[in-house]
Formats: C-alpha cells, structure tokens, sequence
C-alpha cells in the first residue's frame, strides 16, 4: 500500500440500507478526513479526526458516523442510506491537524443510493 | 460568512497561459491551496500560498493577495494533459479547508 487507499471503488445501495466506506492510509498521518463532492460544489467537510481515538463534525455530518479505532484506518458509515446521500466520496489525511499541512486524497468511492 | 468563489469552466489553447481566478471572503484565514483533479481522479496538491505574492513552481504559479481576497493559478506552455479541473481552497481559523467549486480547463490543439 502506498498512499491512501478507498473502498470500495463505487457501489449502488438501495436507500435504507446500510454501508461502510473503508479508507486506510500508511504514511501515518495523525489528521484525516472525510469529504463528499457533488456537481456544480465544491467538496464539503463531512467528518475528521486529529488523531486516533478522537473524531470531530465537519460541516455536513448528518446521516454519517465515523471511527478512528487507530491511526491508518477511517471509516465512513451510512446508517440508513438516502438519495441525497449519492455522491463521491473522498478520504483524505495530513501529518498533523490544526496546521497548514497540505492534505492527500485518496482515489474516491462513487454511491448511488436508489 | 464564508465563501469562496471561481470560473466554472475556462477554454484555452495548447501552448498558451491561462489565469484562474478564486476570490475569497472569511474572517480568519491560514492560507490559499491550489489543487488539480482529473477528471474521475482524486484532487492533488498544486500550491500553496500564505503570504502575498507569486510563488512560482515550473509551469505553474500561484498569486495572492490577502487584502483584495485574491487568488490565481497561472498555468504557462499549456500541454493536453493539463486538461483538469483546478480546485481553490482557502483554510479558515480552524485550520478548515473551504473549497470552491472548481474550474473546468479544457485545452484545445
């Protein structure tokens, strides 16, 4: 693994249902995040965490819960799945929180919730 | 309030300069990130710019002015490949980034 790693690639989920978006990083960055990036907007802030063990609201969070048991892995769960929810997903990270430090994405998972 | 503008989509001419504006409005501001994104690919960091000026990095640079809330990309010896959309991003007194909504460059032969 290099870089930050997303899955799955893309997936169709009837609404209702629930679903995970893994994200896992190996540069052990401290700082990661959660983004959704919708035509015609710009990628809106959905969940971070500054380090493990901690995790904190971005600036859409509703619908959408997250963990951060360590420090490589951070997923994005979906309790019950809307439309609205259809978008791409983008996890990102960076070495420290509260910093300038540029942020790396990784390659997206694109949902279609029917 | 917040908020962050740019052109949603710029056409130009393989070989030629292009400039990308972004305007800004925020009350606590960290500084202005460029970033480039393939289409159907994840965004990547192109510049960075806390303090006024140019900052100069090959083909491309980045400009800003903090007093005006000004930005822009410079994008010299225009290739195919930089056939992208350019994202601009400023990070707010939480150290947040705000994005815009990109600018679509399509580059013709």
């Amino acid at each position: 693994i290099a870089g930050i790693t997303q899955a799955p690639t893309s997936q169709i989920l009837a609404a209702g249902r629930r679903m995970t978006l893994r994200c896992t990083q190996d540069m052990r960055h401290n700082a990661m995040y959660w983004y959704r990036q919708d035509l015609g907007l710009g990628l809106r802030l959905i969940h971070y965490s500054n380090t493990a063990g901690t995790t904190g609201k971005g600036e859409v969070p509703d619908g959408y819960s997250v963990s951060r048991a360590n420090t490589d892995d951070f997923p994005l769960t979906l309790a019950s799945a809307v439309p609205s929810q259809t978008s791409v997903y983008f996890c990102a990270s960076s070495p420290t929180s509260g910093s300038t430090d540029t942020q790396y994405f990784g390659p997206g998972t694109r949902l279609t919730v029917l | 309030g917040q908020n962050i503008d740019q052109p949603t989509e710029m056409t130009a001419t393989e070989g030629a300069i292009v400039q990308i504006n972004c305007t800004y409005q925020t009350s606590g501001f960290n500084g202005l990130f460029w970033y480039q994104q393939h289409a159907g690919e994840a965004p990547t960091f192109l510049s960075y710019n806390v303090l006024d000026g140019l900052e100069e990095k090959g083909r491309f640079s980045s400009f800003l002015s903090r007093s005006k809330g000004y930005s822009y990309l410079l994008l010299k010896e225009l290739q195919m490949k930089d056939s992208a959309s350019y994202l601009c991003a400023f990070m707010d007194s939480n150290y947040q980034l705000i994005w815009g909504a990109g600018t679509k460059l399509i580059i013709k032969p």
